[in-house]
């Protein structure tokens, strides 16, 4: 089983629509959750962070944690072009490690 | 603010030459640092990690080596490169928090 699994999509979108993005991590110890953002060929970018149970919100982006099933999602209000890309949902247990998800494609279509 | 650096951009190596890759960050001190490797269409692989000076820790055995000679300064070596080097290497950094900070990235090619 794979430490952190995501819907390997892709996921299309309309421009304004919600996208909405999963993420199931294995180990019960985790404690940090981290979202990226990788545009095609550049590195990535953390967009978003969360360490308790509930949601998080930053601007356009709302962050979900549910430990108790292991979950882990990432809301995008109001789509645009400028948010086409691949989304990594990472998770931080107690020791260095950050362990990846594949990643999720999205495009939102104009 | 801190930064973080990591060159070169993009890097065609023959099979069997050695390998190369700095990364730097500026503006923190003791920072934990991290090599990733991406293959296309994958997910990130942790290759090695520092949380100090000299004090390098390997996730996954193969044809390459880490250093950290100064606290801020990570560099990924290779005496002999693979094909199954090739691949997008990137340098991490975080303070502590597990919040960590990519560089730009280098995209190496093994021909």
């Amino acid at each position: 089983q794979k430490e952190v699994e995501q819907n390997s999509g892709p996921l299309s979108v309309p421009e304004g629509a919600i996208a909405s993005l999963n993420c199931t991590y294995s180990d019960r110890g985790s404690q940090s959750f981290f979202w990226y953002r990788q545009y095609s060929g550049k590195s990535p970018e953390l967009i978003m962070s969360i360490y308790s149970n509930g949601d998080k919100e930053d601007g356009r982006f709302t962050a979900q944690l549910n430990k108790a099933s292991q979950y882990v999602s990432l809301l995008i209000r109001d789509s645009q072009p400028s948010d086409s890309a691949t989304y990594l949902c990472a998770v931080a247990n107690n020791d260095y490690k950050l362990s990846f998800g594949a990643g999720t494609t999205v495009t939102v279509r104009a | 603010s801190q930064t973080i650096h990591q060159w070169p951009a993009t890097l065609v190596q023959p099979v069997g030459s050695p390998l190369s890759l700095e990364c730097t960050v500026e503006g923190t001190s003791n920072p934990n640092l991290y090599w990733y490797r991406q293959a296309a269409g994958r997910g990130l692989q942790l290759l090695f990690y520092s949380v100090g000076i000299g004090q390098i820790s390997s996730e996954v055995p193969q044809n390459l080596s880490a250093s950290r000679p100064q606290d801020r300064q990570f560099i990924l070596s290779s005496k002999k490169l693979l094909l199954s080097d090739s691949g997008f290497y990137l340098c991490a950094w975080d303070s502590g928090t597990r919040r960590a900070f990519f560089g730009q990235g280098t995209r190496l090619t093994v021909v």
